[in-house]
């Protein structure tokens, strides 16, 4: 069946750092890729999403490029902040359903 | 566009009350999903309705939790009776069913602790 994994976390940055979360999926079909973000005390969001191979997902400094021949979707910023302390969560959709991945934790300091 | 939008925010009962959490879905979106998170188990798909209908529901942990979808704008998830192992945030999500293009919305979430 469809599935994701993600990267365990905590991911501990300073700021400023350079971010990697890598997501790798396994799926029957030509899903669609998403990146969701949740901060703390909150519900989910959408930050960035890719419908077919080879498209990249922007949004806020994030960027994520679907790669069907290595089954990835990794999350990258160049540059981060302590406001991107949250949880990213990896998710694929082939009809109806979201599957997620376990989510990752991302801690940046000062 | 207010967004999904459940209610209450927090909810505190004792173990055996019964427990009813509301969501309203964005207006337009046919599926509606009800998940739950905890630290221990992560997010969990509990039931997920098409144009009102059940279609999926094996993620609801048993006979103590139901959900209805009584119209395209309203659902509700009910715990009876309550135990302390069902304290966990609840989110309700909405979209369009058949665009696999479309990812979800969330809410904001029901933190449920049952003491």
């Amino acid at each position: 069946g469809n599935s994701v994994t993600q990267m365990e976390g905590p991911v501990t940055l300073s700021e400023e750092a350079f971010l990697t979360i890598n997501c790798t999926y396994t799926a029957t079909g030509y899903p669609s890729l998403f990146w969701y973000v949740q901060y703390p005390g909150e519900g989910l969001q959408l930050l960035l999403k890719a419908t077919k191979a080879d498209d990249k997902g922007s949004n806020k400094g994030f960027e994520a490029t679907y790669r069907k021949e290595t089954t990835s979707f990794h999350l990258e910023k160049g540059s981060v902040q302590v406001s991107d302390s949250a949880v990213y969560f990896c998710a694929l959709k082939d009809t109806d359903k979201l599957i997620f991945g376990t989510g990752t934790r991302l801690q940046v300091f000062p | 566009d207010a967004g999904v939008i459940q209610s209450p925010r927090h909810e505190v009962t004792e173990m055996g009350q019964e427990v009813t959490l509301r969501c309203k879905p964005i207006s337009g979106h046919n599926s509606l999903f009800w998940y739950r998170q905890t630290m221990m188990r992560g997010l969990e798909l509990l039931i997920y309705f098409n144009n009102n209908v059940p279609i999926d529901d094996s993620g609801m942990p048993e006979d103590r939790f139901s959900a209805k979808m009584p119209n395209a704008s309203f659902s509700t998830l009910k715990i009876q009776p309550s135990e302390p192992r069902d304290s966990a945030v609840y989110f309700c999500a909405s979209s369009f069913s058949g665009h696999p293009n479309y990812g979800y919305t969330f809410g904001s979430g029901t933190r449920l602790t049952v003491v």
